[in-house]
């Protein structure tokens, strides 16, 4: 079974600074597709940036990227000149592909202060 | 196009009485499922269908009914509302090609 873990409960961040979330993730396959998911205040969940394994090249839109590390299992958020909007839950999700089951890590909690 | 929608947006049960909260999407998307979420847990899969007429149980299984009887509607049935499943509920649907999931607004539910 598939394992994704977010060891960062909580982080909190100056405006127009950068912040790194961090997740890693347990599995013996070799394609899959990893997600960052927002959920603001509004409860909404919104999707933020998509990366395929297979893919080397890193995810990127707009002011969010991603670090995937294959080998490691690691696939953290950057998210630069951080905006209030940017304040909400981040989720890491891990998809295996072929509609099988999505894992969501626990969350990271993004303050973003004034 | 509306997405995914889900209804009710909040819902208080007693305990041991039975509702269906109700999901559709309208992207004709194969692919649905159903999470709660609760505080610290992030979301974890309830049930989850694959096409109409197919159905799967998640990791959190207990207590909920699903079915599927056309493409666009995917029902959770809560059988005798327990105060263990006050959670909030999202019903999520997974584009074909991209395996990017559409999530409905969410239900807050609350037994008591």
């Amino acid at each position: 079974a598939q394992t994704v873990t977010q060891s960062q409960p909580e982080m909190s961040v100056q405006e127009a600074e950068t912040v790194t979330l961090s997740c890693t993730y347990d599995t013996s396959e070799n394609n899959y597709y990893l997600f960052w998911y927002k959920q603001p205040p509004s409860r909404q969940m919104i999707l933020v940036i998509r990366q395929e394994a297979y893919k080397q090249q890193n995810a990127t839109e707009n002011r969010f990227s991603v670090n995937f590390q294959k080998a490691a299992k690691s696939f953290s958020l950057k998210i630069s000149d951080s905006q209030l909007g940017d304040t909400a839950m981040y989720f890491c999700a891990f998809e295996s592909g072929g509609y099988q089951k999505v894992t969501f890590g626990t969350g990271t909690k993004l303050q973003v202060i004034p | 196009n509306a997405g995914v929608t889900q209804t009710p947006k909040f819902q208080v049960l007693k305990t041991g009485q039975s509702m269906t909260l109700q999901c559709a999407q309208d992207m004709n998307h194969e692919y649905m499922s159903w999470y709660r979420q609760d505080p610290g847990m992030g979301l974890r899969l309830i049930h989850y269908s694959v096409g109409a007429g197919i159905t799967d149980q998640g990791e959190v299984p207990n207590g909920y009914n699903v079915s599927r009887s056309t493409t666009e509607d995917f029902p959770l049935r809560l059988l005798s509302a327990a105060p263990s499943q006050t959670s909030v509920y999202f019903c999520a649907s997974i584009a074909d090609n991209s395996y990017e999931q559409y999530f409905g607004p969410g239900t807050r539910l609350t037994v008591t």
